[in-house]
């Protein structure tokens, strides 16, 4: 049973590119998470998505960044037009249930030149 | 919203010794508390979790400590060695659908 799995491992985006991050949630989770990450800081939480459906997008900026669950493959967290200040490490967590154990992909670290 | 905090952001312990990082949190309905590992350049990992049902619960090596009168989580680490070096987060959940990682502790361990 493979983990979860995050694609690109790196990426790297000019000023005003989009940037597309996937997760695929380990077989049976139907709740993903995203959060992200600075250097030298902790976990922040972005946004929370069950299958088609966003359940809690409260630390997710409004403008520039978007994320769904379809109800086929991968999670995908878009950021469009993207700045310096995006650069951090996106993690992506899956778990079976609402409020439980949370399984981590190995992160997307995203550098905007 | 939820208020997850921890004591000390760096502990510094000699190998061999024991470890112990702190979790507080503020909600009283949150019922499940999860201690991760996170080294560098990788994910989050899994250590150990508890319910709100109980006080205690023990792995290999690691032991997690819950006081829920004054919302206190933390989690002991015995006989620290080197490939503990590692941040360790605590996750709290309940009463809601947010899960909040506390801001970490960075775990240093000296030879």
């Amino acid at each position: 049973n493979a983990g979860v799995m995050q694609n690109p491992r790196h990426l790297v985006r000019r000023r005003g590119q989009e940037a597309r991050l996937r997760c695929s949630p380990m077989k049976g989770h139907s709740h993903v998470y995203w959060y992200r990450q600075l250097p030298e800081e902790g976990l922040k939480f972005m946004v929370y998505l069950q299958k088609e459906n966003i359940i809690d997008e409260s630390g997710m900026p409004k403008e520039r960044f978007s994320a769904e669950f379809p109800k086929e493959g991968p999670s995908i967290l878009r950021i469009q037009q993207v700045v310096r200040g995006d650069s951090a490490a996106y993690f992506c967590a899956s778990s079976p249930e609402r409020s439980g154990k949370l399984f981590f992909g190995s992160g997307t670290q995203l550098s905007v030149l | 919203g939820e208020s997850v905090g921890l004591h000390l952001p760096t502990l510094s312990v000699q190998e061999g010794d024991n470890s112990i990082i702190n979790c507080a949190y503020s909600n009283s309905a949150s019922d499940y508390f999860i201690w991760y590992k996170q080294e560098s350049g990788k994910g989050p990992q899994f250590i150990i979790d508890i319910r709100s049902n109980m006080d205690k619960r023990q792995g290999q090596r690691v032991t997690v400590l819950l006081n829920k009168t004054v919302k206190h989580l933390s989690l002991q680490i015995a006989a620290t060695q080197p490939g503990d070096s590692a941040v360790y987060f605590c996750l709290i959940t309940g009463g809601g659908n947010k899960l909040t990682f506390g801001t970490g502790t960075q775990l240093k361990v000296e030879l």
